[in-house]
């Protein structure tokens, strides 16, 4: 079974720096997708940014990035440039190629401190 | 392109009462997922349907949870007794199926059971 592990439960960043959140999975699979999503405390979470596994080419949008580790299979977010609307829990998730199913991480709570 | 709707967005009941809730998923996507997300974890299956048919259930709590899926659109979860231990956000999520295609959350239910 795939079991996806965020080992930060709460992480901070000062506004305008860089902060890493971690995740990492378990899997037999060669090809699937991971994702990252926001989880703001208006409770809808949101797409921030997701990766082929057959892609090793990091997947970058805007201040959001990934470093994708496959052989270790790590998955970690970088924000660049944090901002106060960046505060939100950040969910880690995997997808199988085959089917639709998903299976999240227990979330990393970002603080974003001014 | 309207997100996925559910509603009530908060219930409080009393516990052995029954409760249901409803969501409407984004047009055109045919997998619709129903999620249980305690205080400060990820979201947890509770069922996954591809169009009109459960394809899997295996952690929805048969004996006192139910869903629907009518005509492959709408959906409906229901508990019947509700107990204390159910207090929770319940999120539904519709996604294509379609490769690397991701999912979209609505904003859940919040219950509380007393």
């Amino acid at each position: 079974a795939q079991t996806v592990t965020q080992s930060q439960p709460e992480m901070s960043v000062q506004e305008a720096e860089t902060v890493t959140l971690s995740c990492t999975y378990d899997t037999s699979e060669s090809d699937y997708y991971l994702f990252w999503y926001k989880q703001p405390p208006s409770r809808q979470m949101i797409l921030v940014i997701r990766q082929e596994a057959y892609k090793q080419q990091n997947a970058t949008e805007n201040r959001f990035s990934v470093n994708f580790q496959k052989a270790a299979k790590s998955f970690s977010l970088k924000i660049s440039d944090s901002q106060l609307g960046d505060a939100a829990m950040y969910f880690c998730a995997y997808r199988r190629n085959t089917g639709n199913q998903f299976y999240f991480g227990t979330g990393t709570s970002l603080t974003v401190i001014p | 392109e309207a997100g996925v709707v559910q509603s009530p967005r908060y219930k409080i009941i009393e516990k052995k009462q029954p409760v249901a809730f409803w969501c409407n998923p984004i047009s055109g996507h045919n997998t619709l997922y129903w999620y249980l997300q305690n205080l400060g974890q990820g979201p947890e299956l509770l069922i996954r349907y591809e169009n009109e048919e459960a394809v899997d259930d295996s952690q929805l709590p048969k004996d006192r949870f139910s869903a629907e899926r009518l005509k492959g659109v709408d959906s409906t979860l229901k508990i019947q007794p509700a107990e204390l231990g159910d207090s929770a956000v319940y999120l539904c999520a519709s996604s294509r199926r379609q490769d690397f295609d991701e999912q979209f959350f609505g904003p859940g239910t919040r219950l509380t059971v007393l």
